[in-house]
């Protein structure tokens, strides 16, 4: 059980675009899902926390206009990555978790992104 | 959320027991003790949690002091598998729910 999948494992894309990458929680509901980057040899960060149904919050330093988080099902959050620029290049994971006990997230595999 | 405290890295024998250990001493009294792990280029995983008493499963087991100002995570038969980076994470749930990620202990488990 808790099983998480994202969309797509890696994509490669042109600075300028936009890239969305989705989350799913594959045998449970999630009220709250997560959005974490981590750059090579670095540690998780937390980019953003959404809630099914509201507005997703941001932490300090995340750009919620280029950072476009939808929470719109119990079992689907996407990430759209606008704009993308070489920097923005990184290991992209998502975890999902159910109400009460928030802090035992379940992992996605992570989406490797790559902007040329 | 408290701070913690873990050796960067650390070795173990295949088929024996891996002890990662983990300081906390400003851990507060509603805060939990997680651990989780994160194999290469692969998203993290939830091993074990606890508060005070110690608690065993599947995967660990985990030990916190009476003064759960440290923890212990106990792999009892380590397999290569089981090489990643491991993560003590402290949280007092609730409202706060965040994870920070700290950089972890890698363990390497050696043939």
């Amino acid at each position: 059980g808790a099983v998480v999948s994202q969309h797509p494992s890696r994509v490669i894309c042109k600075s300028g675009t936009s890239v969305k990458i989705e989350c799913r929680s594959l045998d449970f509901q999630a009220t709250t899902m997560f959005w974490y980057r981590q750059f090579p040899k670095q540690s998780l960060m937390l980019m953003a926390t959404s809630n099914e149904g509201s507005k997703a919050t941001y932490e300090q330093g995340v750009e919620k206009d280029k950072f476009l988080i939808n929470h719109a099902s119990l079992t689907l959050s996407t990430l759209t990555v606008t704009s993308a620029h070489p920097e923005d290049s990184s290991f992209y994971i998502c975890s999902a978790a159910t109400s009460g006990r928030q802090e035992t997230q379940y992992f996605g595999p992570g989406t490797r992104l790559l902007v040329l | 959320d408290a701070k913690t405290t873990q050796p960067t890295s650390m070795d173990c024998a295949e088929g024996r027991a891996a002890n990662l250990p983990c300081n906390h001493s400003t851990i507060s009294g509603n805060e939990y003790v997680y651990w989780y792990r994160q194999i290469h280029s692969q998203g993290p995983q939830y091993i074990i949690h606890g508060l005070k008493n110690n608690e065993t499963n599947e995967m660990a087991s985990l030990i916190i002091t009476e003064d759960r100002k440290s923890s212990t995570l106990i792999l009892p038969h380590a397999t290569l598998r089981d090489t990643a980076v491991y993560y003590c994470i402290v949280t007092s749930g609730g409202s706060n729910y965040k994870l920070t990620f700290g950089k972890g202990t890698l363990l390497t488990v050696n043939p």
